[in-house]
């Protein structure tokens, strides 16, 4: 089946610095998202992405479908942006259907 | 924002015994999903409807099924529980297609099967 590897697993990062998380998936896709997990919470969207790059705030994320790779890139980290950060390809268009990555923690020190 | 709730938001289930996982939302949304989260796996998606009347399989249906009798709610069901099913439990809404879509989740419930 499909398959969604993210790296690092984890991440560990001093305030103010950047980071750079990666993610690769075995199969086509028409849509990458980002979502942000804080530890024992619910999943938040971050960024819809189904090819190129899209910017919010201080995230900005590549979507580079046929070489079947994205990314996402925090700048100046915060200690609240820790936890665990989860990318989802969606296999087909207009299913809705997302193949999960397992994550990548993210721990932004003082 | 898209509210997504569900209930309950833990609960203790015995082996054999019948378990139904509840989720609202409020969104007119067509799409609804549910997924488990477990460690090592991370989220696998269960079962999904396109709207009112329709379930779909997921990746792992095996041992769950769904219903949706409405826009607005989708049920998870566990007819016999079995202890690998404790997981943490998710449901997401959300329509398919355009660039913005995206799914907003439910806080999800903690399922133990002892």
């Amino acid at each position: 089946g499909q398959q969604v590897q993210q790296s690092p697993a984890s991440l560990v990062l001093q305030e103010g610095e950047n980071a750079e998380l990666q993610c690769n998936f075995s199969s086509t896709a028409t849509r990458l998202q980002w979502f942000y997990q804080r530890p024992g919470g619910s999943l938040v969207s971050l960024l819809s992405n189904p090819s190129g790059t899209k910017h919010t705030g201080r995230l900005t994320s590549t979507t580079v479908t046929k070489e079947r790779r994205g990314s996402l890139h925090i700048s100046s980290s915060q200690i609240t942006d820790s936890g665990t950060y989860l990318c989802a390809m969606e296999p087909g268009a207009n299913t809705g259907k997302l193949t999960f990555g397992h994550g990548t923690i993210l721990r932004v020190h003082p | 924002e898209a509210a997504v709730t569900q209930s309950p938001r833990n609960k203790v289930a015995v082996t054999g015994g019948k378990v139904t996982l509840s989720c609202n939302q409020t969104n007119n949304h067509n799409n609804m999903y549910w997924y488990r989260q477990d460690t090592g796996h991370g989220l696998r998606l269960i079962h999904y409807s396109y709207g009112a009347g329709s379930t779909e399989k997921g990746d792992i249906p095996d041992g769950y099924k769904a219903s949706r009798p409405s826009q607005e709610n989708f049920s998870l069901i566990l007819e016999l529980a079995t202890p690998s099913q404790t997981s943490v439990y998710f449901c997401a809404s959300g329509d398919a297609g355009g660039a913005g879509d995206t799914q907003y989740f439910g806080p999800g419930t903690r399922l133990l099967v002892l």
